[in-house]
């Protein structure tokens, strides 16, 4: 039982790329989540998604995008990177909002 | 909107010791899940406790134990017999029952750096 898996685990990219980070999971969970957890801070939900088709914004949306065409993946993606979105991206989900959250075990995202 | 607060960004424990590390949060709803997350160098975040604002009983977890104090809004973790797998950043975190909004999503303090002295 493999969890949540994160691709890639380290980048780099340079200011105006875009990448797309990859988030699957193997659970049959219908939530999914990407925080970004900057140095010294606790995490921040950047979007999330309560099934198939529905996604909203978190409280950092603000440059990414999402989307969530099956139960299993919920990628993000980086339009033209900036500095200001480095930092460590972890995926989650859950079976219902009621039970923890697994955690991916993280994207190393530096934009220089 | 609800916050948390994690006001020791580094604490010290010796091997075999007790710690305790504070948590509070702001919230005006009566129901709500509390959560103790642990992260070791190699940045998994890793589920340590969890209390239902429901219940009175803190909940425990071998060495790990809460005291959970709902009016006055505090989630401490104690770590008994420390160890130096201990040794990682700890993370409270807060989740409403509310099924508006962010569902089921996370607010986390800035977490506690915790050393353990052999």
């Amino acid at each position: 039982n493999a969890g949540v898996t994160q691709t890639p685990k380290f980048r780099i990219l340079k200011i105006g790329q875009s990448m797309t980070l990859q988030c699957t999971q193997d659970m049959n969970h219908n939530y999914m989540y990407w925080y970004r957890q900057d140095p010294g801070m606790g995490l921040k939900l950047i979007y999330y998604s309560v099934g198939a088709g529905i996604t909203d914004k978190g409280e950092v949306p603000n440059g990414y995008n999402v989307s969530r065409s099956t139960t299993e993946d919920f990628p993000l993606r980086l339009e033209l990177a900036a500095p200001s979105q480095t930092s460590v991206y972890f995926c989650a989900s859950t079976g219902y909002s009621n039970q923890p959250q697994h955690f991916g075990d993280g994207t190393r995202l530096s934009i220089l | 909107a609800q916050t948390v607060t994690q006001s020791q960004p580094e604490m010290s424990v010796q091997e075999a010791e007790t710690v305790t590390l504070s948590c509070t949060y702001d919230t005006s709803e009566s129901d709500y899940y509390l959560f103790w997350y642990k992260q070791p160098p190699s940045r998994q975040m890793i589920l340590v406790i969890r209390q239902e604002a429901y219940k009175q009983q803190n909940a425990t977890e071998n060495r790990f134990s809460v005291n959970f104090q709902k009016a006055a809004k505090s989630f401490s973790l104690k770590i008994s017999d420390s160890q130096l797998g201990d040794a990682a950043m700890y993370f409270c975190a807060y989740r409403s029952t509310n099924y508006g909004g962010s569902q089921g999503n996370l607010i986390f303090g800035k977490g506690t750096k915790l050393s353990v002295k052999p």
